[in-house]
């Protein structure tokens, strides 16, 4: 898997957007970008993913640069709930690829 | 959507005893099961890559006779901890992929905390 690089650690007011930025230079042509968040002693929860053009869910946004050697998750409202690891993996998507994790960012929403 | 169901949640063992802890896909079948193991603050590290019919793949370093998992049916995957000890005292973490297109997505269950004493 291509590595990837976040900020350890971020802060964001509740009600406001997060943004969560997410390098990620050797990305290959056939790589998505997932995005996952792991609330304490919890297991991973799945957010988003995505190849080249920019995703929208229910719960996040997730915009990749036009080279898509960056991308960033939004949380457009931010809850206190929102508050968890925030990991962006890059992984080919197909056949049997295990997700590999990096050290991810820690999001702290402030009341 | 694809949910794994993990058992238990927690578990406190003895040292030297083994501990089984069970993964199931509930509403797809999963051909293939990954399990992780994450330290406090830090984070989640594969251990096994488990197919259905198959034996697993172990990462390196990750001692497969201590270890024992089993993938006996497309939504049945099983970790083993033999002789536990208080190193082996982790976070235990099973996923397993789901097929809604190409890319799909990874499901994760919501883990077992494994304390041996």
């Amino acid at each position: 898997d291509a590595k990837t690089t976040q900020p350890t650690s971020m802060d964001c007011a509740e009600g406001r957007a997060a943004n969560l930025p997410c390098n990620h230079s050797t990305i290959s042509g056939n790589e998505y970008v997932y995005w996952y968040r792991q609330i304490h002693s919890q297991g991973p929860q799945y957010i988003i993913h995505g190849l080249k053009n920019n995703e929208t869910n229910e719960m996040a946004s997730l915009i990749i640069t036009e080279d898509r050697k960056s991308s960033t998750l939004i949380l457009p409202h931010a809850t206190l709930r929102d508050t968890a690891v925030y990991y962006c993996i890059v992984n080919p998507g197909a056949g049997s690829y295990q997700l590999t994790f990096g050290k991810g960012t820690k999001l702290s929403v402030i009341p | 959507g694809a949910v794994v169901s993990q058992h238990p949640s927690w578990v406190i063992c003895k040292s030297g005893t083994s501990v089984k802890i069970e993964c199931r896909s509930l509403d797809f079948q999963a051909t293939t099961m990954f399990w992780y193991r994450q330290f406090p603050k830090q984070s989640l590290m594969l251990m096994a890559t488990s197919n259905e019919g198959s034996k697993a793949t172990y990462e390196q370093g990750v001692e497969k006779d201590k270890f024992l998992i089993n993938h006996a049916s497309l939504t049945l995957s099983t970790l083993t901890v033999t002789s536990a000890h208080p190193e082996d005292s982790s976070f235990y973490i099973c996923s397993a992929r789901w097929f809604r297109d190409r890319s799909g997505g990874y499901t994760f269950g919501s883990g077992t905390r494994l304390t041996v004493v």
